[in-house]
């Protein structure tokens, strides 16, 4: 069955670093595009980054970019978010989300249980 | 502050329907007929429910439907169940910036 599952959560204060990773399985890594989206405690859901199959093709959303950097690696099936220079306000769950190559538009169609991260002092 | 439009609460009794609305623009719902709907329980991931504006997943209730009129999009839940009590967050693909665009949520309360 399809399984993502993140991992690398934690507390950090602010101005450090943290990197999360996300293991798939249960599916093929490559038809499918790779995104993490994130939800502040009580708040509501957030796109914060996605990459294409073959990572020649990767957004940021305003509020992370310069900060974090989306990596995938095909042969080990995971995907990772490298995020520097923390703020209280990156606070949240990092959801880890599949969307199907042939219909990106569509949406994440798949999402890991998610890891929290908390950027206090 | 949300790209897409929801109420922030709805509420029904078992066995009766309900619809939740989410309003964008014509740069994403009005746009596109790409819009998603997912349910999500306390303390757990979010479930795709509808996509593409009105079709279900294999393994989603047929109590759930989707439509779409302009920018606005609808969720109807039809003989509502104490299970379906959840938060349900609409999503959009965009032509902006970003690739999708999310709603606030709306939580279902079932009386």
């Amino acid at each position: 069955q399809v399984q993502l599952v993140e991992s690398g959560g934690g507390l950090v204060k602010p101005g450090g670093s943290l990197r999360l990773s996300c293991a798939a399985s249960g599916f093929t890594f490559t038809d499918y595009y790779m995104t993490w989206i994130r939800q502040a405690p009580g708040k509501g859901l957030e796109w914060v980054s996605y990459i294409s199959t073959t990572a020649n093709t990767i957004y940021y959303a305003d509020s992370v970019k310069g900060r974090f950097t989306i990596s995938r690696d095909n042969a080990k099936n995971s995907l990772y978010l490298q995020m520097n220079s923390l703020r209280a306000e990156d606070t949240a769950v990092y959801y880890c989300a599949r969307a199907p190559v042939t219909s990106v538009e569509s949406g994440p169609d798949y999402w890991g249980q998610g890891t929290l991260v908390t950027v206090s002092s | 502050q949300s790209a897409l439009t929801q109420p922030a609460s709805v509420s029904g009794s078992p066995g009766q329907s309900i619809t939740i609305t989410c309003t964008g623009t014509s740069s994403d719902v009005g746009g596109y007929n790409y819009v998603s709907w997912y349910q999500q329980h306390p303390g757990k991931a979010p479930k795709v429910m509808i996509y593409d504006v009105s079709n279900r997943p294999s393994g989603v209730s047929n109590r759930f439907s989707g439509s779409k009129s302009g920018n606005t999009a609808s969720l109807t839940i039809s003989g509502l169940q104490a299970e379906d009590e959840a938060d349900y967050y609409c999503s959009s693909y965009t032509s902006t910036s970003t690739p999708w665009v999310f709603g606030g949520g709306s939580k279902l309360t079932v009386l």
